[in-house]
């Protein structure tokens, strides 16, 4: 089984719409991030959060709320989803103790908002 | 604030020849530096890290990485270049484990390799 799973893997919904994307790991890792990914722009932080306790914001949060419901799950959600937000969007984890940065990623969700 | 460049957004090579993806990266801290690999329809694999031990980073799949702090670049290189090599490829910098261990992504480069 993959260590980071993210459902669903792809999702159409409409303007206007809540989307709740999920995220589950099995790496027993405290750190975990919520990216999206757009051509030409490389991958870019939406949330991250270091424990249950912890939520921090990234360079692209407006739009977007986090929820950690337990060390394994962090969940992205999209309160009143827009067009702009179609996007690739990825999970990932990270070690406190592990290789000074490194993240492992999920398969990716793909949302287009119409 | 660190930040990384990603010079060529679209590379092709031919197949058997020497496939160099340009990263150069800015840090106001000793930088960890990465290459991330994402193949079609695929999340984020790690290719290789250099995190300040040798300067010279072997990955997998026969790919290397070169820090050179006086250039502030980490080139991405293999010798010989395969088929199955085509895919978009991610440098990023951290600040170590510092205050946010947070990784600052590249553009990337979309490598494609020609029969």
């Amino acid at each position: 089984d993959a260590d980071v799973t993210q459902t669903p893997r792809n999702r159409i919904t409409k303007t206007g719409k809540r989307i709740m994307l999920e995220c589950s790991q099995t790496k027993g890792h405290d750190r975990m991030y919520w990216y999206r990914q757009d051509p030409g722009l490389g991958l870019r932080l939406i949330y991250y959060s270091f424990d249950v306790k912890d939520i921090n914001k990234g360079e692209i949060s407006d739009g977007y709320s986090v929820s950690r419901q337990a060390q394994a799950k962090f969940s992205l959600s999209l309160e009143s989803a827009i067009p702009n937000q179609t996007a690739l969007y990825f999970c990932a984890t990270s070690d406190l103790q592990g290789a000074r940065g490194e993240q492992f990623f999920g398969p990716g969700t793909r949302l287009t908002v119409l | 604030a660190q930040s990384v460049t990603q010079l060529g957004s679209h590379v092709s090579v031919s197949e058997g020849a020497l496939v160099l993806l340009r990263c150069n990266y800015s840090s106001s801290v000793p930088p960890y530096l990465f290459w991330y690999v994402q193949y079609p329809n695929q999340g984020l694999q790690l290719l290789l890290k250099y995190t300040s031990a040798a300067t010279l980073v072997k990955g997998i799949n026969g790919f290397e990485a070169e820090f050179k702090k006086s250039e502030t670049s980490f080139h991405l290189t293999k010798p010989s270049a395969h088929m199955s090599d085509a895919a978009e490829y991610f440098c990023a910098v951290s600040d170590g484990g510092g205050a946010t261990n947070k990784l600052i992504f590249g553009t990337g480069t979309l490598l494609a390799v020609q029969p």
